[in-house]
């Protein structure tokens, strides 16, 4: 069975510091990746993805993650946040096929301070 | 283009009341969601529909839960009764199935903003 590990349920940082969350996820089978994005009282909204192809992916507002099959391992980074970026963040890990059945990690939030 | 609509908002009920939760999916898409976000949680898959159908509620408590996707448009999800454990925040998702050569397929989905129930 497929399951998704994000390891860090908070993050603080500081505005225009670098960040990265982390990701990782278990499956026997080729999987689909992707990292949404939480705002308090929203729905989720996706920030990028990996399907195929190379292994850096790069989504909106300046986010980025890097696949790594040998360690499992899909982080989500940014050079420098803003207060903006202060969220609950998912990475999440969807099998192909016929399922498209997304399964949720359990979220980090990501806390910028002035 | 709207996104996803969800009514209500909120919710607050007492326990053994029943609820429902209304979801419009965007215009066009085939497949809709239902997920469960408890405190802390990620979501988690109640029931899946494409068109009219419901193609996976493994997940779903059938004893107390309950969904129809009339027409393959808009969906209800009820509770009755509702239980303390209830609480949660219930999103719904639609997509656009997308299909790759060789029979994998991709569909982004898009989720609503929530509807968060508090049963006391």
């Amino acid at each position: 069975a497929q399951s998704v590990t994000q390891l860090d349920s908070q993050v603080p940082v500081f505005e225009e510091a670098p960040v990265e969350l982390r990701c990782n996820y278990s499956s026997s089978v080729s999987v689909y990746l992707f990292w949404y994005v939480q705002y308090p009282n929203q729905g989720l909204q996706l920030l990028l993805k990996y399907l195929s192809g190379s292994t850096l992916v790069k989504g909106i507002n300046g986010f980025e993650a890097e696949f790594n099959k040998s360690q499992t391992s899909f982080h989500l980074r940014k050079p420098s946040v803003h207060i903006s970026d202060t969220a609950e963040y998912f990475c999440a890990v969807s099998v192909g096929g016929a399922t498209n059945k997304l399964i949720f990690g359990t979220g980090t939030l990501l806390a910028v301070q002035p | 283009e709207a996104g996803v609509v969800q009514s209500p908002r909120y919710k607050i009920i007492e326990k053994k009341q029943p609820v429902a939760f209304w979801c419009n999916p965007i215009s066009g898409h085939n497949t809709l969601y239902w997920y469960r976000q408890n405190l802390g949680q990620g979501p988690e898959l109640l029931i899946r529909y494409e068109n009219e159908e419901a193609v996976d509620d493994s997940q779903l408590p059938k004893d107390r839960f309950s969904a129809e996707r009339l027409k393959g448009v808009d969906s209800t999800l009820k509770i009755q009764p509702a239980e303390l454990g209830d609480s949660a925040v219930y999103l719904c998702a639609s997509s656009l199935d997308q299909w790759f050569s060789g029979g994998n397929s991709y569909n982004e989905q898009f989720f609503g903003p929530g509807t968060r129930l508090t049963v006391l």
